[in-house]
């Protein structure tokens, strides 16, 4: 069975700072795909960056990066010039490739945006 | 263009009762997930819905049970509620349909369960 593990409970950082969340997994899949969401205190999950497991290149969305490490399980997340807005608790998620679209979550990071 | 709708946003229940939850998903869409939400954790999938089908199942008893109807709209059923069901439950929508998967989930608001 697939897991997926988010060492940091909590995190902190300051204004206009850099921050990198991290998350690994466990799978004997080739083919995957890696999300980052976002769930503020509305409670709706929004995704903040996808990467699939067949591209190297990591994926970016304007402020938010990733750092994939396909062989060491490794899929962290880079906020540059964190803003308030991005206060929320991060979650870090695995889907097979092909069939089923389950998600599987890592517990959680919780980010605090100190002004 | 309308997201993923859940009902009710909030509801409280006794142990023992019957409770159910309502999903529309993003329009457009053919698929809905149902995960389960316990306070400061991460979601857990609970099934999905597809063609009016459960296609997969997580590690959920019997008591959790659902419905596809052919808007494509979703209702989960929980029977015999107990104080450990009590959690958000979130509803999430996809395309599945002529190979479209995007892998991609949009997710509703979520249905707040307090068991007492």
């Amino acid at each position: 069975a697939q897991t997926v593990t988010q060492s940091q409970p909590e995190m902190s950082v300051q204004e206009a700072e850099t921050v990198t969340l991290s998350c690994t997994y466990d799978t004997s899949e080739s083919d995957y795909y890696l999300f980052w969401y976002k769930q503020p205190p509305s409670r709706q999950m929004i995704l903040v960056i996808r990467q699939e497991a067949y591209k190297q290149q990591n994926a970016t969305e304007n402020r938010f990066s990733v750092n994939f490490q396909k062989a060491a399980k490794s899929f962290s997340l880079k906020i540059s010039d964190s803003q308030l807005g991005d206060a929320a608790m991060y979650f870090c998620a695995y889907r097979r490739y092909q069939g089923a679209q389950k998600l599987v979550f890592g517990q959680g990071t919780r980010l605090t945006i100190n002004p | 263009d309308a997201g993923v709708t859940q009902s009710p946003t909030h509801l409280i229940k006794t142990r023992g009762q019957q409770v159910t939850l309502r999903c529309s998903p993003k329009s457009g869409h053919d698929t809905v997930s149902w995960y389960q939400q316990a306070l400061g954790q991460g979601p857990q999938f609970i099934f999905q819905y597809y063609e009016e089908e459960e296609r997969q199942r997580g590690n959920f008893p019997d008591r959790f049970s659902g419905h596809q109807f052919p808007n494509y709209s979703s209702e989960l059923n929980v029977n015999a509620l107990l104080l450990g069901d009590s959690a958000l439950y979130l509803c999430a929508s996809s395309l599945l349909a002529g190979g479209r998967d995007t892998g991609e989930l949009f997710f509703g608001e979520g249905s707040r369960l307090t068991v007492l």
